[in-house]
């Protein structure tokens, strides 16, 4: 049974810097997402993401945090300017379907786990 | 925006005893419920899920209620075996976006 993939499992970076965490979807799924679990914490929704443009971002996605899918394959996230408060583990999640009103189930990937010092 | 509120925390039962646990939510529009198991350090992983046009889901052990007027639904586990043991989060959805509850960490005694 096909997975979502995500690279890298850990990355650990220091205060101020970029970053960008990759997904690779299940390849006949048309919407994405990511969320973010702060250890021991609920998981949050950040984005979604159909047809190359932002459906719909919580209040956590702000002006540092961009997503894009450069190459039709691969869904990124990058946090321009990382804080301290960004330690979490970030999940990637997809869906195969969207119709209208009604939600499809949401299969993550097992997360990387970005640590900021 | 949706609020999800999840109960117990914590919960312990003797393996082969049943565990209940319940949900809320605020938003009466949302249509979609879904609950995720999480073992330490995995991806949470979809187990069952329920729409709003119905109101009782069983898989095997696993069964989702539903109760639209009251706006909560509970996950049902039978018989429960150790590897039930976990962290188990409901969620509602309304569009894109799945709010999680703050989780139950389901312990099964052997």
């Amino acid at each position: 049974e096909p997975e979502v993939t995500q690279t890298p499992s850990h990355q650990v970076t220091q205060m101020g810097q970029e970053v960008i965490l990759r997904c690779v979807p299940i390849s006949n799924h048309l919407y994405f997402y990511w969320y973010r679990q702060i250890l021991g914490q609920k998981v949050e929704f950040l984005v979604s993401f159909y047809n190359n443009e932002i459906s719909e971002k919580s209040e956590i996605f702000d002006d540092q945090f961009s997503v894009e899918r450069p190459d039709g394959s691969n869904f990124t996230l990058k946090i321009r300017s990382t804080k301290l408060e960004d330690s979490a583990m970030y999940f990637c999640a997809n869906t195969p379907a969207f119709s209208g009103r009604s939600a499809y189930e949401q299969y993550f990937g097992p997360g990387t786990r970005l640590t900021v010092t | 925006g949706e609020n999800v509120e999840q109960h117990p925390s914590t919960l312990s039962v003797q393996e082969g005893d049943s565990a209940v646990i319940k949900c809320t939510y605020s938003d009466s529009a949302s249509n979609y419920f879904p609950w995720y198991k999480q073992e330490l350090g995995k991806r949470p992983q979809l187990i069952i899920d329920i729409r709003s046009n119905v109101g009782e889901k069983k898989d095997q052990r696993i069964a989702v209620t539903l109760n639209k007027t009251a706006k909560h639904f509970s996950l049902h586990i039978t018989e429960t075996q150790p590897e039930d043991s976990a962290v188990y989060f409901c969620a509602a959805s309304l569009g894109y976006k799945l709010s999680f509850g703050a989780g139950t960490t389901v312990t099964v005694r052997a």
